[in-house]
């Protein structure tokens, strides 16, 4: 069974530091691109970043750039999202999900499966 | 950067057919994906390609894009289709990944 588990999520203060995890089971995560999503309390959905198998490309909404960055080690089947200098606005749950199709070139996929999702706060 | 519309609320009756509309500049151009969320659960691909099916997602639920807009069509309404549906593309100007505003789909 595929699945994707999200962790380290929790309250943290302005100017602080996360840094969130996947693990991933069912499938051999180096196939595939992967991705972090996010949702703010009653908002919708918004893309934070994307990673390419090997972890050569990577990209980041630009709300982000420069404060998160996104990871995988392959070997121990998990990804890593490292969020510095957290604001307010960076309140949501954070979804952790697989990409497109196995052994694609492209950013340029669909979601599936997701995570169950963590929560950052983000308040002092 | 690239914006997609989405309307913010759509209402249909039970067996009667939904569509969702989502518009861009060109999305016919764009592979469009559509997410299903329901409140509390983490989001679920509905339809993928602009009108393929995953397993396990009901034939009732079909999906087409042409011009300036893509539509997620679901026939037959039923309570369980109530929830917020997204439409996603990839932006390759921006190398961003889109997501629409959401849609709620009321079942009246």
């Amino acid at each position: 069974e595929v699945q994707l588990v999200e962790s380290g999520g929790g309250l943290v203060q302005p100017g602080g530091s996360l840094r969130l995890s996947c693990a991933v089971s069912g499938f051999p995560l180096s196939s595939y691109w992967m991705t972090w999503v996010r949702q703010a309390p009653g908002k919708g959905l918004e893309w934070v970043a994307n990673i390419k198998q090997d972890g050569s490309d990577k990209y980041h909404v630009d709300s982000v750039k420069g404060r998160f960055t996104i990871s995988r080690d392959n070997a121990k089947n998990s990804l890593y999202l490292q969020m510095n200098s957290l604001r307010a606005e960076d309140t949501a749950v954070y979804y952790c999900a697989r990409q497109g199709i196995a052994g694609t070139k492209t950013p340029n996929g669909w979601f599936d499966p997701w995570g169950q999702g963590t929560l950052v706060t983000v308040s002092s | 950067s690239y914006v997609l519309t989405q309307p913010p609320s759509v209402s249909v009756a039970p067996g009667k057919t939904a569509r969702i509309t989502c518009g861009g500049n060109n999305i016919g151009t764009k592979s469009v994906h559509w997410y299903q969320q329901k409140p509390g659960q983490a989001p679920v691909l509905v339809i993928y390609y602009d009108s393929d099916r995953p397993s396990g997602i009901p034939e009732r639920f079909s999906g087409s894009n042409s011009g300036n807009t893509a539509t997620l069509t679901i026939s037959r309404v039923e309570a369980g289709d109530e929830a917020d549906y997204y439409c996603q593309v990839w932006d390759s100007s921006s190398d961003h990944l889109i997501f629409g505003a959401g849609t709620k789909l009321t079942v009246l």
